[in-house]
């Protein structure tokens, strides 16, 4: 299974700003991943972030409001920009092994004022 | 109608009952199942894949009906650990995951 860090694990911040999550894998991978989990929501996919290439976004999520960068196999930030409450929530990235299964960060719980 | 559905719960049973959650997916074209568990403010993490034969491991036990498009899981025993989020996930596509909103179990003494 892969360990990955995830950082920071909280934070509070102002409207109209910006948080940039980042997330370490002990591994190389392909593809990482990054999901948000509203309150009393499930986990919903925000993009796919592959080495080398642009990340791969969900409908509904957009690169100027969520831009991602993958500068390497074990290494990936997602940016949170202007944000606003409606942003508030939890952000995960995970990778997932060659059988499929999902192995996620501890989450970046996030609070916008 | 959302991709994957559970009934949200919460399940309140005491300790060592059995007790069984379902799922079901609205695309016949999903090619993977799995069970995750999510605990109160943590990340899910992976109970166990579900196969078409139905699998078991230790006291859970998943089952897929394909021609129903339904998941279940069932646990026996229950234990005060077990109290958690149970989330129902689907592939639809290449690493493609659905989530359900999960299903809250409360095993109380």
């Amino acid at each position: 299974s892969a360990v990955i860090s995830q950082k920071p694990s909280r934070d509070i911040c102002q409207r109209g700003t910006s948080l940039t999550i980042q997330c370490q894998v002990d591994s190389q991978v392909t593809m990482m991943f990054w999901y948000r989990q509203q309150p009393g929501q499930s986990l919903t996919l925000i993009a796919t972030a592959n080495q080398g290439s642009e990340a791969t976004y969900e409908s509904g999520f957009v690169i100027d409001k969520f831009p991602i960068s993958r500068p390497n196999l074990t290494f990936s930030t997602l940016t949170v920009s202007n944000m606003s409450p409606e942003d508030s929530s939890i952000y995960l990235c995970s990778v997932a092994d060659p059988n499929e299964k999902l192995f996620f960060g501890s989450g970046t719980q996030l609070s916008v004022l | 109608r959302k991709e994957v559905e559970q009934d949200p719960g919460p399940f309140n049973v005491p300790e060592g009952a059995t007790v069984a959650f379902n799922c079901t997916y609205s695309n016949s074209a999903s090619q993977s199942f799995f069970w995750y568990r999510q605990d109160c403010r943590k990340e899910p993490k992976l109970l166990m894949s579900v196969y078409s034969s139905g699998n078991e491991d230790g006291r859970f036990t998943a089952q897929l009906n394909r021609a129903s498009q339904y998941i279940s899981l069932l646990i026996r025993d229950s234990k005060l650990s077990d109290s958690a989020t149970y989330l129902c996930v689907v592939r639809i596509g290449f690493q493609k995951l659905v989530f359900g909103t999960g299903t809250r179990l409360l095993v109380s003494p």
